[in-house]
């Protein structure tokens, strides 16, 4: 019972190098989010997606891109990395009504040097 | 837009002391509320949500949260704080027409001393 898995929980890049982060869920949820968690600031919001292959702007969307192309994925991208960008990233899913609950990966730990 | 307010960024008890973290919202009809809890290294962890039903909602480990529509409020508490309920605690909220995302607050962390 995998629930939300993050790939990968670790990374350090260098500034400007890109990368992708996947998230993948098993539970056929409909609604799929990336969020960015730094101290004292909770979890922000980066972007969204209420379906397959739709995508929305959260709080602080600048610097990412995201697809869904398969319901089950949803991949957020740093094209040029920046140290402001070093964060723990959480992807969360949910289910589209009914007081929705979101489940969590355990996280993405990255730094940008 | 929706957002929350969660009061004091940092809370401290005694083990066996009432807990009480505060949470605010914003938002033109009655939402979805959440409290999720992190405990360090870890994901994020459903307490209790509050959907439609009875205002006083009870979670799980022992916490409680009561809606209370005309403060706009969603406080959090449990009667006797154990020493593993140091963690930090997240409202969150979410409108009810499809196609809204769930906003967190800035997070309350918890400390229990002995």
């Amino acid at each position: 019972n995998a629930g939300v898995t993050q790939t990968p929980k670790f990374r350090v890049l260098k500034t400007g190098q890109s990368m992708t982060l996947l998230c993948a869920q098993d539970m056929n949820h409909e609604y799929m989010y990336w969020y960015r968690q730094d101290p004292g600031m909770g979890l922000r919001l980066i972007h969204y997606s209420v379906g397959e292959g739709t995508t929305a702007k959260g709080e602080v969307p600048d610097g990412y891109n995201v697809s869904r192309l398969k319901k089950q994925n949803f991949l957020l991208g740093l094209e040029s990395a920046a140290p402001s960008q070093t964060s723990v990233y959480f992807c969360a899913s949910s289910t589209r009504t009914g007081g929705p609950e979101a489940f969590f990966g355990q996280g993405t730990r990255l730094t940008v040097v | 837009a929706q957002s929350v307010t969660q009061l004091g960024s940092h809370v401290s008890v005694s083990e066996g002391a009432l807990v009480l973290l505060r949470c605010n919202y914003s938002s033109s009809v009655p939402p979805y509320l959440f409290w999720y809890v992190q405990y360090p290294n870890q994901g994020l962890q459903l307490l209790l949500k509050y959907t439609s039903a009875a205002t006083l909602v009870k979670g799980i480990n022992g916490f409680e949260a009561e809606f209370k529509k005309s403060e706009t409020s969603f406080h959090l508490t449990k009667p006797s704080a154990h020493m593993s309920d140091a963690a930090e605690y997240f409202c969150a909220v979410s409108e009810r027409q499809a196609g809204t995302a769930l906003i967190f607050g800035k997070g309350t962390t918890l400390s229990v001393s002995s």
